[in-house]
């Protein structure tokens, strides 16, 4: 499999307890943000994504918070299941520079 | 991985020599990007696409190549050149726009013998 997620740190949970992923944007200007997953050997998956005139958005079990004032992204994940075993990454993007910048991401695994 | 492919899945190639990956959408998608990862990093850009025959290089291009003749196709080669090639490599295209959201393919992983 892909040794992309080696060296990642790692939050495990219970299977049905509720998963809270933390991403640390860098700049101050950006005004889009995205959660990707990854399973390994696989190419990231969109999951939900939050403009940065909002402060939260829920998906289907999966709700993000955006806290501009410290550049803090986060992504939970309700009722965890074992197929949400996976590396999830937050991606920021800039409208002044056109470019995202990819977080190093969070390995989750789910315990049965 | 939606609309678009990446060929091939696993990829093998000896020291010195170009090569080449596909990456195809049929997404309608105007832009196209090529990434690379490797272990324990966030994904680096090498190269985009905002549009047919135009292209910009990203944060990583050298040793690299691309083209863009047409709008569902954007291949990439490796060449020689590039000194530390092994790698997973992921290509995205997303609508051009403010805040363009990408869609990845399935990757394909670089091994260089």
């Amino acid at each position: 499999g892909e040794s992309v997620g080696l060296h990642l740190p790692t939050l495990s949970v219970q299977e049905g307890d509720n998963s809270i992923i933390n991403c640390a944007y860098s700049n101050s200007a950006s005004d889009y943000f995205i959660w990707y997953k990854q399973e390994s050997g696989k190419g990231p998956q969109f999951i939900i994504d939050i403009r940065s005139n909002m402060d939260k958005r829920q998906g289907q079990r999966v709700t993000v918070l955006l806290n501009k004032t410290v550049k803090h992204l986060s992504l939970q994940i309700a009722a965890t299941q074992p197929g949400d075993s996976a590396v999830y990454f937050c991606a920021e993007f800039s409208s002044g520079t056109y470019k995202y910048i990819f977080g190093t991401g969070t390995r989750l695994k789910v315990l049965a | 991985d939606g609309g678009i492919t990446q060929s091939p899945k696993y990829l093998f190639r000896k020291e010195g020599q170009n090569v080449t990956l596909s990456c195809e959408q049929n997404l309608n998608h105007d832009a196209m990007y090529w990434y690379r990862q490797d272990p324990g990093q966030g994904l680096r850009l090498i190269y985009y696409s905002q549009i047919v025959n135009d292209f910009q290089k990203g944060d990583i291009a050298e040793g690299y190549s691309v083209s863009r003749e047409k709008k569902e196709s954007f291949p990439l080669t490796v060449t020689s050149a590039q000194k530390n090639p092994t790698a997973f490599y992921l290509c995205a295209s997303g609508t051009s726009g403010v805040a363009d959201t990408q869609y990845f393919g399935p990757g394909t992983r670089l091994t260089v013998l």
